[in-house]
């Protein structure tokens, strides 16, 4: 089963817009990471955030986790058509070694 | 600096064959895992290799096996394949097996069982 779960699953913005996106997890992480994807690539590192830390920024990207709401948001600022892609979080459980659980991602689109 | 290399890109298999997947970790790294991932769903971890080993696996049947080299490639094994195991596999690679470690995905390669 998913350990973490993104919201929404599809999200269509203009660009320009800023878009946000949510991940829900379950059981206690040692940090968290955002990937995306565009279709059928691989996936590309974004940001880590460690379970100690509550937001992170990364150029146009914003990160926040909330260990108490076992949640984790991805901000895109002025977001552009090149940001079109899949979103995924991917949480490190403790005591796992670096084994990573994805949720099923965002679909994220954005219009010209 | 090559990132995370793989291969075969695409290949098509028949039921009941098997398979193997290459993959080259990004230089300087020790540490290859797997990933299965379905259509329209998250990857999902299948093993991690460190220092030769087979060091954690996820819930896979033993039809998936693997092997890493003294030079850290890897190659992902799957036996009497099912229609079900179609899905792009994805190589990882970091430095160490340590929690905190940016891992670098390749580019996949994706599997159509026929």
């Amino acid at each position: 089963s998913q350990q973490g779960e993104e919201d929404p699953q599809a999200l269509s913005i203009q660009e320009g817009e800023n878009a946000t996106m949510n991940c829900s997890y379950k059981t206690s992480i040692n940090n968290l990471q955002w990937y995306r994807q565009n279709s059928g690539r691989g996936l590309v590192h974004l940001i880590l955030i460690r379970s100690n830390e509550r937001e992170k920024h990364s150029g146009r990207l914003r990160v926040t986790l909330d260990t108490s709401k076992k949640s984790s948001s991805l901000l895109i600022t002025a977001s552009r058509a090149a940001d079109t892609a899949s979103y995924f979080c991917a949480t490190d459980l403790r005591f796992t070694g670096n084994q990573f659980y994805f949720g099923t991602g965002t679909s994220l689109t954005v219009i010209p | 600096d090559a990132g995370v290399t793989q291969s075969p890109t695409h290949l098509i298999k028949t039921r009941g064959q098997q398979v193997t997947l290459r993959c080259s970790p990004k230089s300087g790294h020790d540490t290859v895992s797997w990933y299965q991932q379905a259509l329209g769903q998250g990857p999902q971890f299948i093993f991690q290799y460190y220092e030769e080993e087979e060091r954690q696996r996820g819930n896979f049947p033993d039809r998936f096996s693997g092997h890493q080299f003294p030079n850290y490639s890897s190659e992902l094994n799957v036996n009497a394949l099912l229609l079900g195991d179609s899905a792009l596999y994805l190589c990882a690679s970091s430095l160490a097996a340590v929690s905190g470690n940016t891992i670098y995905f390749g580019e996949g390669s994706w599997l159509t069982v026929v």
